[in-house]
């Protein structure tokens, strides 16, 4: 079983859809959790920090269920400008984060 | 300024070359990491420097080399890379070595 799971997509979305995406990971000692977004040839850019009780950042909101190791990632009202890979990361110790395969998403007129 | 910067942005070199990529940021951050990124794949992690001591090596091949000469820089010295070593190759640091981390834009390097 790989330590973050993620379903690869691609999603193709119209603007102004909502979308979610969903990770699961296997280590229960896992303290930190994150997404993060990168587009084509760029550097992974932090998206959002995850907690437990969850947490929102405009249009997007992030959520944690360390019962069910379960991390989800909504984007409302998606712009052209969301189109990019989501990646779920988590930190399994002292700074060792793993990546999850990544979600690509492309968002259309 | 949440920069992390990184030096050369590409890098083509033989396999009986030495080269280094630089990585340095100016947050005041104590962890920083070295990760190579395949295409189409996600960041794996290589090093992880906790206050400039090495902390994390992923059983990296020795012709890697990492280096941390301050709190502000990272080094990678690479000598008789393998073509299947080419990648984008992403440093990253964070105030300390369980919170977010912020990446550079990465050297993308060909081994001929």
């Amino acid at each position: 079983r790989k330590e973050v799971e993620q379903d690869p997509g691609p999603f193709n979305v119209p603007e102004g859809a909502t979308v979610a995406f969903n990770c699961t990971y296997s280590n229960s000692a896992s303290q930190s959790f994150f997404w993060y977004r990168q587009d084509c040839r760029k550097e992974p850019k932090l998206l959002m920090s995850v907690y437990s009780s969850g947490n929102e950042d405009g249009r997007f909101t992030a959520q944690l269920n360390r019962a069910s190791q379960y991390i989800s990632l909504l984007i409302r009202d998606s712009k052209l400008s969301d189109s990019a890979t989501y990646l779920c990361v988590v930190e399994i110790q002292g700074g060792k984060l793993i990546f999850g395969q990544g979600t690509e998403l492309s968002v259309k007129p | 300024d949440t920069e992390v910067t990184q030096t050369p942005k590409h890098l083509v070199m033989g396999m009986t070359n030495k080269k280094s990529l630089k990585c340095e940021q100016h947050m005041g951050h104590r962890a920083m990491y070295w990760y190579k990124q395949k295409a189409k794949k996600p960041p794996e992690l290589m090093f992880v420097y906790s206050y400039e001591k090495l902390s994390i090596n992923e059983s990296v091949p020795s012709r890697f080399s990492p280096e941390c000469p301050n709190s502000s820089l990272l080094n990678l010295h690479l000598h008789a890379l393998q073509p299947e070593d080419s990648a984008l190759y992403l440093c990253a640091s964070s105030w300390d070595s369980r919170d977010e981390q912020f990446f550079g834009p990465g050297t993308r390097l060909t081994v001929l």
